[in-house]
């Protein structure tokens, strides 16, 4: 099946650094999303960028798209506690279904 | 803010057993799906949901699962005859119109242990 792929599956960091998450995706897509998860509690929509779009921006997150290279990134910067969660890219083929990729856990240093 | 909800937050069952997942969509919301993560793996697409029937299944969701809106609020996910492998966090989601460049909505989840 297609689905996203993150990359790295891990990564720690101290408060105020700047963490990147990247994903990659097989064949077209409609759009890409970005979401965080808290321990134990569900997905929360962070950002979607369409196919069209090469770059958004929301605070601190910044999300970039490069469909000749099937694949996205998403940046964190200015890090805080706070942001320590799982990171999920979702792809939406046009198929009413999103496909997840396996997340990225980040832990945020104080 | 709105949001989706789920309950129970907690489920366990007998294997064998049948189990009912709740959910409360958001308000305004018309499309609906299930999705479902096993432990350590990726949060897999079981079923989207609009106009009262079925838009698209994947191939997890066989004879065993059933969706439903039994009413204008709540969204069910049935599993008929539970087996181990069953044993997941189940998320329920919605988005208000077609989906289609719309982001996804989803609730807290429940975890299905079956034993």
């Amino acid at each position: 099946s297609q689905q996203g792929e993150e990359d790295p599956q891990a990564l720690s960091i101290q408060e105020g650094e700047n963490a990147t998450m990247n994903c990659s995706y097989k064949t077209s897509i409609n759009n890409l999303q970005w979401y965080r998860q808290n321990s134990g509690r569900g997905l929360v929509h962070l950002i979607l960028i369409r196919s069209n779009e090469r770059e958004k921006h929301s605070g601190r997150l910044r999300v970039t798209l490069d469909t000749s290279k099937k694949s996205s990134s998403l940046l964190i910067t200015a890090s805080r506690a706070a942001d320590t969660a799982s990171y999920f890219c979702a792809t939406d083929y046009g198929n009413n279904r999103l496909a997840f990729g396996k997340g990225n856990q980040v832990v945020v240093i104080p | 803010e709105p949001e989706v909800t789920q309950t129970p937050s907690h489920q366990v069952t007998q294997m064998g057993q049948e189990v009912i997942l709740r959910c409360v969509p958001i308000s305004n919301h018309l499309y609906f799906y299930w999705y479902r993560q096993i432990l350590g793996q990726k949060v897999e697409f079981l079923v989207s949901f609009y106009n009262n029937e079925i838009s698209e299944k994947s191939e997890i969701f066989d004879d065993q699962f059933s969706v439903e809106r039994p009413d204008g609020s709540n969204f069910t996910l049935k599993i008929r005859s539970t087996k181990l492998e069953d044993s997941a966090m189940y998320f329920c989601a919605s988005t208000m119109t077609t989906p289609s460049n719309q982001p996804q909505h989803f609730g807290d989840g429940t975890r299905l242990s079956i034993l």
